[in-house]
């Protein structure tokens, strides 16, 4: 049973395009996240929600609309897809209310826009 | 800007011998710290983590060394195994906040 996923694995575009991927996760966390990995596998967090409520906004463009239907899943759709969102987005998921933070990862979705 | 960790270095090890990965960190406040494993097409996974109220901490093969004089942090992976490449990643947190902060990663290869 895959703790955090995400749909889908791959995704190929053209420029311009609108586009979702969705994350989902059964470990009961109250907060989940959505990193982008660059080509030199640089992991840098774009938004956090805790209990459905955006915590973390890193300066991300505003082409990019994170949504939190429930606590267990976290959406992340992109409008007008540019050259450089190419990358692979991790969504992750934690128990904030322990002291400690360890994220769990989903498999990842590849994106490349074209 | 907030770092951990500077560099993509690449370490190539000989199956059997033992791993050290080296990553600083660039914020006094941080009192957590994990390490995770990528392996590829993969997303990372929790291998190890240590508070700032410990030096040293051991899992299975891997001991995970803190030195926050000079806030460095070091990952040994003892007798490494073909399964342990990937791309290894240091992150640093502070307790209750919800942001974590990842070094750059280093891969580790091995060669047989």
């Amino acid at each position: 049973d895959t703790a955090v996923s995400q749909t889908p694995k791959y995704l190929v575009t053209q420029m311009g395009n609108d586009k979702s991927i969705k994350c989902e996760q059964n470990l009961g966390h109250d907060t989940m996240y959505w990193y982008k990995q660059d080509s030199k596998k640089f992991l840098k967090i774009m938004f956090s929600y805790n209990n459905k409520e955006l915590i973390i906004n890193e300066t991300v463009p505003n082409r990019f609309s994170p949504k939190s239907p429930d606590k267990a899943h976290l959406n992340l759709h992109i409008n007008s897809l540019e050259l450089g969102d190419s990358a692979v987005y991790f969504c992750a998921s934690s128990q904030v209310q322990r002291s400690y933070n360890e994220q769990f990862f989903g498999p990842g979705t590849r994106l490349t826009v074209l | 800007g907030e770092s951990v960790g500077l560099h993509l270095p690449t370490l190539s090890v000989q199956e059997g011998d033992n791993s050290i990965i080296n990553c600083a960190y660039s914020n006094s406040a941080s009192d957590y710290f994990i390490w995770y494993k990528q392996e590829s097409g993969k997303g990372p996974q929790f291998i190890i983590d240590i508070r700032s109220n410990m030096d040293k901490r051991q899992g299975q093969r891997v001991t995970v060394l803190l030195n926050k004089t000079v806030k460095h942090l070091s990952l040994q992976i003892a007798a490494t195994q073909p399964g342990d490449s990937a791309v290894y990643f240091c992150a640093e947190g502070v307790q209750g906040a919800q942001k974590l902060v990842f070094g750059q990663g280093t891969r580790l290869t091995i060669n047989p």
